[in-house]
């Protein structure tokens, strides 16, 4: 089956820190991959997503690049602001079928002044 | 904003009562789908439904029932509740037809369900 595997957090930074959030997978077929942020007391968002091997998706200082060899899609960002405070999750979907993403269980970023 | 739209935000119920979600999902969006979101489970999907067919279906448990109407708006019908079943609900919906990998899904801003 699918599944998606994202590092346990809370990851804990300082403003203007290197943020880094590591998410791996598992799937039957070719994924697209996905980063979503939820804010507090909203609904996911998407950030950014890659659809096929070594493309690298990105929005707002987020990167992400679809690694196949790895079974990675991790999320950086070169400089972390208190406003990235929120929980970030990784998501796969596979073509075929009824297509229903797969999320890992997020990762919670807490970034202090 | 992402356009899906979910009604009410906040409700709290009584162990053994029904209640009923409500999501309206992006203009020209076809497909809808339901997650539960609890602190212990994470993100659950629940049912998808597609132009008003039942297309998919995760962890729903048989006290939950869903539909797509044909203005394809869906509601969610949660009955005997226990309180467990406390948590943020989500209504989400995509654009594309099922099996489009790359379909981008937006999520409603949650119902959030207090069973007490």
């Amino acid at each position: 089956g699918n599944s998606v595997t994202q590092m346990e957090g809370p990851v804990t930074l300082s403003e203007e820190a290197f943020l880094t959030i590591n998410c791996t997978y598992t799937a039957t077929g070719y994924p697209s991959l996905f980063w979503y942020v939820q804010y507090p007391g909203e609904g996911l968002q998407l950030l950014l997503k890659a659809t096929k091997a070594d493309d690298k998706g990105s929005n707002k200082g987020f990167e992400a690049t679809y690694r196949k060899e790895t079974t990675s899609f991790h999320l950086e960002k070169g400089s972390v602001q208190v406003s990235d405070s929120a929980v970030y999750f990784c998501a796969l979907s596979v073509a075929g079928g009824s297509y229903i993403p797969t999320f890992g269980r997020g990762t919670s970023l807490i970034v202090h002044p | 904003d992402s356009g899906v739209t979910q009604t009410p935000k906040h409700l709290i119920t009584a162990t053994g009562q029904r209640v009923t979600l409500r999501c309206s999902p992006r203009s020209g969006d076809l497909s809808v789908y339901w997650y539960q979101q609890s602190l212990d489970q994470g993100l659950q999907f629940l049912i998808q439904y597609y132009n008003g067919e039942e297309r998919a279906k995760g962890n729903i448990l048989e006290r939950f029932s869903a539909q797509q109407f044909p203005d394809l708006h869906s509601e969610l019908n949660l009955s005997s509740l226990e309180l467990g079943d406390s948590a943020l609900y989500f209504c989400a919906s995509s654009p594309g037809t099922p099996g489009s990998s790359g379909n981008t899904i937006y999520f409603g801003e949650g119902s959030w369900l207090t069973v007490v």
